[in-house]
């Protein structure tokens, strides 16, 4: 298993552009999260899925759009482009089933805007 | 709203104990865990407990936990070179975060002196 991928590791953006991270899972979790993680700030969730279809708002949800069209795919959008918006995202995947504890994190996308 | 407390840094020499402290403000607070994050990489889990415990050891790590005071801790004994990392502390009420993610602190650097 591969776990959890994202895809592109390195992004850098102008102002204004647009892109979207890809999450990749192929532990069949039902649910998917992607955080940003800021110098000093810890993780922040910004949106989430509890399955295949679905999608709600975190903590700092503003500017960023997700969808989730396939049970193993996460997309987190970015229309456009802020400095604020310069971070690490991680993506993660959980199951509520069979009593697991444990949020599985993929690798990280440091994205920079310019 | 919820929030979690760590200290920044913490800086031992090699071969030493290591603890790490965590405060949680949300007393429904039912899943407490430990991540790690080493350079470059996502988070990985290191160890969690239930609120209903007290202590849980798990080789080098003992986690302690002080319900009536919303206080979380992370002994590493014999602390190594390869124990270098960020140490993040989260809670949640439902397993594995649920559907809304878990709360992160902010992370506690540790660093490891010859």
């Amino acid at each position: 298993n591969a776990g959890v991928t994202q895809t592109p590791k390195f992004r850098v953006l102008k102002t204004g552009q647009s892109m979207t991270l890809l999450c990749a899972q192929d532990m069949n979790h039902e649910y998917m999260y992607w955080y940003r993680q800021d110098p000093g700030m810890g993780l922040r969730l910004i949106h989430y899925s509890v399955g295949e279809g679905t999608t709600a708002k975190g903590e700092v949800p503003d500017g960023y759009n997700v969808s989730r069209l396939k049970k193993q795919n996460f997309l987190l959008g970015l229309e456009s482009a802020a400095p604020s918006q310069t971070s690490v995202y991680f993506c993660a995947s959980s199951s509520p089933d069979r009593g697991l504890f444990e949020q599985y994190f993929g690798p990280g996308t440091r994205l920079t805007v310019t | 709203g919820e929030d979690v407390e760590q200290s920044l840094f913490l800086s031992v020499r090699e071969g030493d104990s290591s603890v790490i402290n965590c405060t949680y403000t949300d007393s429904s607070s039912t899943y407490l865990y430990w991540y790690k994050q080493e350079p470059g990489a996502g988070l990985q889990l290191l160890t969690y407990i239930f609120s209903n415990m007290d202590m849980k050891q798990d080789q080098r790590l003992t986690v302690l936990l002080n319900k009536k005071d919303k206080h979380l801790s992370l002994r590493i004994a014999d602390t190594q070179t390869g124990d270098s990392a960020i140490y993040f502390c989260a809670e949640s009420n439902i397993p594995g975060g649920g559907a809304d993610g878990l709360t992160f602190g902010k992370g506690t650097h540790l660093i490891i002196q010859p």
